[in-house]
């Protein structure tokens, strides 16, 4: 399997901008969680879909977040508008109950830059 | 709510030498504990899990951590370290009863630094 695949890898932009970040999660996974990752906050969940279904965003620092999961092969964050402060390494992972939904795969991440 | 902490954020080791990393967790119910590593550049991969049963459990790469209860502990530990082991290490909890129990709640982080 691939694992789970995040796009882009990179992202620089301006203030203010739309920033739209992308996971497609392992096949057959019905979990899927948006983490951010900064060194003054450490690893923070933003928000968890259940079979495309958001459970709990609490996570979300505000109004500007938002994320979406269409179909089970897909997910999106977005970042409207941007702000320097959201500066971060924004990380999808994945898992599925069959292994008791404890066992996260983890993509890549994204290291968002917004100057 | 559940908290962790990882008492160390640097450790320094010379390769082949024992290292443990600390983790003590706060939690009023029951939880699941985890230890992660994070390569540079690269997402998180699972070290182990402690779900129930002994309370040693033992993961990959050679690594092994205890769940003490009384302490609120899950330190990791690995008897003779290499220089891939060099990363971070995330220790992790989520409450094993009731809703969301598959939110994670992280530690800061223990960055493991291997010297030849």
């Amino acid at each position: 399997d691939a694992g789970v695949i995040q796009s882009p890898r990179h992202e620089v932009t301006e203030m203010g901008q739309e920033v739209t970040l992308r996971c497609k999660p392992i096949s057959g996974h019905d979990y899927l969680f948006w983490y951010r990752q900064t060194m003054m906050r450490g690893l923070e969940l933003l928000i968890y879909f259940n079979n495309n279904v958001p459970i709990d965003d609490s996570g979300m620092p505000e109004d500007r977040f938002s994320a979406k999961m269409p179909n089970a092969s897909f997910s999106t964050l977005k970042i409207q508008p941007s702000e320097p402060r959201d500066s971060a390494v924004y990380f999808c992972a994945s898992s599925f109950l069959g292994a008791g939904a404890y066992e996260q795969y983890f993509g890549p991440g994204t290291r968002l830059t917004v100057t | 709510a559940q908290s962790v902490t990882q008492l160390d954020s640097q450790v320094p080791v010379f390769e082949e030498a024992p290292v443990e990393l600390r983790c003590n967790y706060s939690s009023s119910v029951s939880v699941y504990l985890f230890w992660y590593v994070q390569y540079p550049n690269q997402g998180l991969q699972l070290l182990l899990k402690y779900l129930s049963g002994s309370t040693l459990v033992k993961g990959i790469n050679g690594f092994e951590a205890e769940f003490n209860k009384s302490q609120t502990s899950f330190h990791l530990r690995k008897p003779s370290v290499h220089i891939s082991d060099t990363a971070e290490y995330f220790c992790a909890v989520s409450r094993n009863s009731g809703g969301s129990n598959y939110k994670l709640t992280f530690g800061k982080g223990t960055l493991l630094t291997v010297n030849p």
